[in-house]
């Protein structure tokens, strides 16, 4: 069973276009990200909703929309695509549970979608 | 910003050898985990030490915290060719949205047989 799914796993675009991409965990969590990872391996936190709510929006372009139709599914959707939107992004979840008293925080990760824009 | 800076940046060693990678942060946690990433693939968990923690131990790993230094290691013990990967040092802030994370920038250890 895929814990956490990311679709497509390639995508391969014109600059200018608009697309998405989709995200969905079965593990019952409350909070999912998006991450991007770049050329050079480093990860960096683009934004996280809990139970639908958006909790974290980091210094993102407002290109970058992300949308969560239940706390199952958070979708990327990205307009006029540029060059630097070049990366892997990864989706993840996570339970947020304060009983759990910090453990809640281990993040369970999509296999990533590599996004080239040409 | 960027919060882990990890040491070294590569590493490579024979099978059955000890791995050693590091990590140094820079404000407080609330705790502090480590991933694995093979080669186009996504993140794996692979332990998390809370602030209060000074060492924890997961199979052959071991990891240390030091937060009156900023730190953390990462032990892999008897080193196997499976292990080539990726390792990630990821900081759970005290303040801040969510739980949100923040990634040092890796280690890319190769396990030669």
């Amino acid at each position: 069973d895929t814990a956490v799914s990311q679709t497509p796993k390639y995508l391969v675009t014109q600059m200018g276009n608009d697309k998405s991409i989709k995200c969905e965990q079965n593990l019952g969590h409350d909070t999912m990200y998006w991450y991007k990872q770049d050329s050079k391996k480093f990860l960096k936190i683009m934004f996280s909703y809990n139970n639908k709510e958006l909790i974290i929006n980091e210094t993102v372009p407002n290109r970058f929309s992300p949308k969560s139709p239940d706390k199952a599914h958070l979708n990327l959707h990205i307009n006029s695509l540029e060059l630097g939107d070049s990366a892997v992004y990864f989706c993840a979840s996570s339970q947020d549970d304060k009983r759990l008293a910090g453990d809640s925080d281990t993040q369970y990760f999509g296999p990533g979608t590599r996004l080239t824009v040409l | 910003s960027q919060q882990g800076e990890e040491d070294p940046q590569a590493l490579s060693i024979q099978e059955g050898e000890n791995a050693t990678m590091n990590c140094s942060y820079k404000t407080s946690i609330n705790n502090l985990q480590w991933y694995r990433q093979n080669s186009g693939r996504g993140l794996v968990h692979l332990i998390l030490i809370r602030s209060n923690e000074r060492e924890k131990h997961s199979g052959r790993l071991r990891v240390t915290l030091d937060t009156s230094k900023k730190s953390s290691s990462l032990l892999i013990t008897a080193s196997r060719a499976a292990d080539t990967a990726s390792y990630f040092c990821a900081t759970a802030g005290l303040t801040g949205g969510g739980n949100k994370l923040t990634f040092g920038t890796g280690t890319q250890l190769k396990v030669e047989l």
